[in-house]
């Protein structure tokens, strides 16, 4: 089952532009985390939140999570080229056997030049 | 310090035919997941393991199994293939049991004719 849903599923901005992708969720969290991936490669983890943070910075990136809306927001300031890729959020989901990264449909950005 | 490495890169089977998938995780890593990644249903969890045990698993057919080797190495096998196996298969690793953030290797490139 899906845990994080990204919105919008794509997005397509020009270079110096910012980025912004949201993810909401369903259940409870103890961290959310958001992963780049490149055609054909894997991903790349890029930040993680805790519950008890409202905001993160890394670099260029900004990473809000808003608990009560059990929502996030990734934001990419100053976009390149570079940032072309497909940036997903995931949660982990605890079940009967484990616990389980369940990640979300992706936002697919496209920085053109 | 050497990443994630998933072999083979790609893989073209027929229906029927079995598959086993390599993955060798970070050094001193010793939690290895699998996911399958496929344009209509996204990344999905496959299972963890963890000191040579499974930890957690998916809701995938019994078809789907793996196993860890003492050296943390861990294989995915797929029997009687579908062609809706056809797949990039990402293995991922992390310290621990449930630790995070995972570390992905590029995937194995799964076709099924």
């Amino acid at each position: 089952s899906q845990q994080g849903e990204e919105d919008p599923q794509a997005l397509s901005i020009q270079e110096g532009e910012n980025a912004t992708m949201n993810c909401s969720y369903k259940t409870s969290i103890n961290n959310l985390q958001w992963y780049r991936q490149n055609s054909g490669r894997g991903l790349v983890h890029l930040i993680l939140i805790r519950s008890n943070e409202r905001e993160k910075h890394s670099g260029r990136l900004r990473v809000t999570l808003d608990t009560s809306k059990k929502s996030s927001s990734l934001l990419i300031t100053a976009s390149r080229a570079a940032d072309t890729a497909s940036y997903f959020c995931a949660t982990a989901q605890s079940t009967q056997a484990g616990t389980a990264l369940i990640f979300g449909k992706g936002t697919t950005l496209s920085v053109s030049s | 310090k050497a990443g994630v490495t998933q072999t083979p890169r790609y893989l073209i089977k027929t229906r029927g035919q079995q598959v086993t998938l390599s993955c060798s995780p970070i050094s001193g890593h010793r939690s290895v997941s699998w996911y399958q990644q496929t344009p209509g249903q996204g990344l999905q969890f496959l299972f963890e393991y963890f000191s040579e045990t499974q930890r957690n698993k998916g809701n995938f057919p019994g078809r789907f199994s793996g196993r860890q080797f003492s050296n943390s190495r861990s294989e995915m096998n797929v029997s009687t293939l579908e062609l809706g196996d056809s797949a990039l298969y990402l293995c991922a690793s992390s310290l621990a049991e449930n630790s995070q953030p995972q570390h992905f290797g590029d995937g194995t490139r799964l076709s099924i004719l």
